[in-house]
Formats: structure tokens, sequence, C-alpha cells
């Protein structure tokens, strides 16, 4: 079964660095998500992308958050300069039209 | 807004034993609901889903039915086994835009030989 494919597993940065978060969706999805998940807390919405735009994002998806799809196949989280509540587990997700999602298995951030 | 609230874990009991876990939501108009199991060390996986009242989802062996009249969409399985064991999230979207879930706190489950 195709998966959605994220790396890396876990990412360590320092607080004020940029960080590029990659995932590779299933490969006829045309709708495209992130969400988080801070430890304790709740699994959150970040932002949807389709057709090479974003689509709806939430208030937490600030200045300091972009997403790119650079070609046909990655769909990339850039977090411009990291603070330490960032730190947190990001959840890629697809899917097709009518389709619910399907996730990958998260990228554990931490900022230090 | 829109939320969900589902019981507290964890929830531990033994193997064969009959699971229940609570869901509730608060929403305007008529959400599709959805469970999602996560297995240790992995993502989400979708579970099983509801799109109007009155409908069942079912995988698995779990059910789970979409109650209107009071707004559950509690999730059962009558004879777990060990590798039942995860964290199971509630959660609901708008009818027409599946992609932005709407989550639960998410319930671990512990079931024991």
């Amino acid at each position: 079964e195709p998966e959605v494919t994220q790396t890396p597993s876990h990412q360590v940065t320092q607080m004020g660095q940029e960080v590029i978060l990659r995932c590779v969706p299933i490969s006829n999805h045309l709708y495209f998500y992130w969400y988080r998940q801070i430890l304790g807390q709740k699994v959150e919405f970040l932002v949807s992308f389709y057709n090479n735009e974003i689509s709806e994002k939430s208030e937490i998806f600030d200045d300091q958050f972009s997403v790119e799809r650079p070609d046909g196949s990655n769909f990339t989280l850039k977090i411009r300069s990291t603070k330490l509540e960032d730190s947190a587990m990001y959840f890629c997700a697809s899917r097709g039209d009518n389709s619910p999602l399907h996730f990958g298995n998260g990228t554990r951030l931490t900022v230090t | 807004g829109n939320s969900v609230t589902q019981m507290e874990g964890p929830v531990t009991l033994s193997e064969e034993a009959f699971l229940t876990i609570n869901c509730t939501y608060t929403a305007t108009g008529y959400p599709s609901l959805f469970w999602y199991v996560q297995y240790p060390g992995e993502g989400l996986q979708l579970l099983l889903k509801a799109t109007k009242a009155d409908d069942k989802g079912s995988n698995k062996g779990f059910e789970a039915t979409y109650r209107k009249e009071t707004t559950s969409f509690h999730l059962e399985k009558g004879s777990v086994q060990v590798s039942d064991s995860a964290v199971y999230f509630c959660a609901l979207s708008r009818t027409d835009s599946w992609g932005k879930l709407q989550f639960g706190a998410g319930t671990q489950v512990v079931v024991t030989p």
C-alpha cells in the first residue's frame, strides 16, 4: 500500500536556526497537509496546500512557517527561525479527491 | 468552534475484553467523524469513518456509530488483542473538507495477555 514518507525521523536544531522538514506524499494525491503535536497536547492542523498554493492555514502558521512543493514529489515545511516552543512531532498528510487523510510517521523536532 | 472530547487514558484491559472509548463532539452543521489509530513508532492511520447521522463505520473488528442526537461517536471492539495496544484518536472535519481535522486528545489503550 502506498505510504506518505517523512524525513528525517528526528531533527535536533538550535534556537534561531532554520529547519526544513521533508515529506513525499502519495503519488496520485492532490491535497497536502502539515499537522503538529506538541508533547502531551492534541494533534493540531497547521496548513493545507492544493494546486501549488496554501488553501487554508491555522493561526499557529505565522510568518515563520512556509510550505513548498519544489518538484512533483516532495512537500516541505520550513521554519525560518526556530523557537523552543516549536519542539513537537510534525506530521505530513495527503489525500485524493473525496478520500480521507493518509499520514506519515512524523518528524520529531527538538529545538535546544 | 468545533471540538472533540474523548475519554482519558490509559485504558488497560485484558486480552479478549470488551473495549469502549467514548468520544463526543461539538460542531456546527454536519461534520464527518473519524477514528485514527497510532501504533508505537508509527503515524496516524485511519481506522474508520462515518459521514452522516446513523452511519456505522467498521474496520478490523472496531465499530463506531454516528449519533447526532447525543453528538457522539464511541469506538467499540468486542474482543481486543494485544496487537490493539495503541493510541486512538477521535476526529471531526467539515463535510466538504476531510483534510482539516479537529482531533481529540487521544486515548492510550494497553492490552495485556
